[in-house]
């Protein structure tokens, strides 16, 4: 079965400072991995997303995630915060249940930004 | 393309009634998912589509829950009777087929339960 950690459910950034927000996951088939922003009061947007190719992917709003599969992990960066940054991040990875497809989505990071 | 519409967009309503929520997937995905997620629990799935036909409803809470989609480009969850820890805000997604193109959320209904 698939699964999902996010690390840190709160993360404090000083603008123009790096953003990492780390996630691991657990998947007994080559996963399909993706990121979504939440902005307050909206629904969940696609920031980016891995499926093969490329471990390094690029996503919208300067941010990138690399795919390491020897670490199982699929952290989220961007060099220099912006105030506009300021949202929830959920990581998630693809499942198979009974033949269907489904993504498994982690706890989620709340990302702040100060001045 | 309008993307995943879903209405009421807030609702508040008295502890007992009927609530339906609705949703409408975008044209040609084949894939519908209902939401919900608390502060407490955060984002849980309730119940997925596949061409109409419910899959999986096992993240339904319980019996006043139930869900429908009556044709490709209509949704509805409807909680009967409404209970204050229904308190959530609900999305529905929609997706194609294949995994790698992802789901893409509506605003989601912020529902209140007094």
């Amino acid at each position: 079965a698939q699964s999902v950690t996010q690390l840190g459910s709160h993360v404090s950034v000083s603008e123009g400072a790096l953003v990492l927000l780390r996630c691991n996951y657990s998947s007994s088939v080559p996963p399909y991995l993706f990121w979504y922003v939440q902005y307050p009061n909206q629904g969940l947007q696609l920031l980016l997303k891995y499926t093969t190719g490329a471990t390094l992917v690029k996503g919208i709003n300067g941010f990138e995630a690399e795919f390491k599969k020897s670490e199982t992990s699929f952290h989220l960066t961007k060099p220099s915060a912006h105030m506009s940054d300021a949202a929830e991040y959920f990581c998630a990875v693809s499942g198979f249940s009974g033949g269907y497809n489904k993504l498994i989505f982690g706890a989620g990071t709340r990302l702040a930004v100060h001045p | 393309d309008a993307g995943v519409i879903q209405s009421p967009r807030h609702e508040v309503t008295e502890m007992g009634q009927e609530v339906t929520l609705r949703c409408k997937p975008i044209s040609g995905h084949d894939y519908l998912f209902w939401y919900r997620q608390t502060m407490m629990r955060g984002l849980e799935l309730l119940i997925y589509f596949n061409n109409n036909v419910p899959i999986d409803d096992s993240g339904m809470p319980e019996d006043r829950f139930s869900a429908k989609m009556p044709n490709a480009s209509f949704s509805t969850l409807k909680i009967q009777p409404s209970e204050p820890r229904d308190s959530a805000v609900y999305f529905c997604a929609s997706s194609l087929s294949q995994i790698p193109y992802g789901y893409t959320f509506g605003s989601g209904t912020r529902l209140t339960v007094v």
